[in-house]
């Protein structure tokens, strides 16, 4: 079973649209929880990191559910530029092991 | 600014060669981590190294090998046992802490001539 699964997609959304991303993970030790984004041909980059009562950075809202073990991502009023990869990762504890989801896919249609 | 470089940003390889990718961090950081990506896929671990003069083997460690002789430095070597080695590489580093991320160099693009 892997660490850390999402929904490769792809999501094809137009602009303006809301979309949601879901990752699941399967260490319920597992302390740090992240979000990144891929472009094509680039190095992942951090989006935002994943807080317990959840958090919002402009459009971007993320959650965890520890619970279910599950993490969220919604992106509102999508633009052209948001197209790309978005990664689930996970860190266990304050140990130097990440986690990494496959990663979905998204683009954003005129 | 602070951040990690990875050098060369393209590689080509003959069969049969040995070659060095060069990553350098100067965030202080005790942990560095090399990883693989094929087209359309995840990120597979390769080694890390939590401390100098120590590392340990990731998912797919064949046919590589790491030294970390400075905490500033993780090269990693594509040996000539590696038999599909076209791929693109990354190299990241974090420090200790609950909510403390990976960052991550622009990548090696490695493909055999």
């Amino acid at each position: 079973r892997k660490e850390v699964e999402q929904d490769p997609g792809p999501f094809n959304v137009p602009e303006g649209a809301t979309v949601a991303f879901n990752c699941t993970y399967s260490n319920s030790a597992s302390q740090s929880f992240f979000w990144y984004r891929q472009d094509c041909r680039k190095e992942p980059k951090l989006l935002m990191s994943v807080y317990s009562s959840g958090n919002e950075d402009g459009r971007f809202t993320a959650q965890l559910n520890r619970a279910s073990q599950y993490i969220s991502l919604l992106i509102r009023d999508s633009k052209l530029s948001d197209s790309a990869t978005y990664l689930c990762v996970v860190r266990e504890g304050t140990g130097n092991q990440f986690y990494f989801g496959t990663g979905t896919s998204l683009t954003v249609i005129p | 600014d602070g951040g990690i470089t990875q050098s060369p940003k393209y590689l080509f390889r003959k069969e049969g060669q040995n070659v060095t990718l060069s990553c350098e961090q100067n965030l202080n950081h005790d942990a560095m981590y090399w990883y693989r990506q094929d087209p359309g896929q995840g990120l597979r671990l390769i080694y890390y190294s939590q401390i100098v003069n120590d590392f340990q083997k990731g998912d797919i460690a064949e046919g590589y090998s790491v030294s970390r002789e400075k905490k500033e430095s993780f090269p990693l070597t594509v040996t000539s046992a590696q038999k599909n080695p076209t791929a693109f590489y990354l190299c990241a580093s974090s420090t200790p802490g609950e909510g403390q991320p990976q960052h991550f160099g622009d990548g090696t693009r490695l493909s055999i001539l």
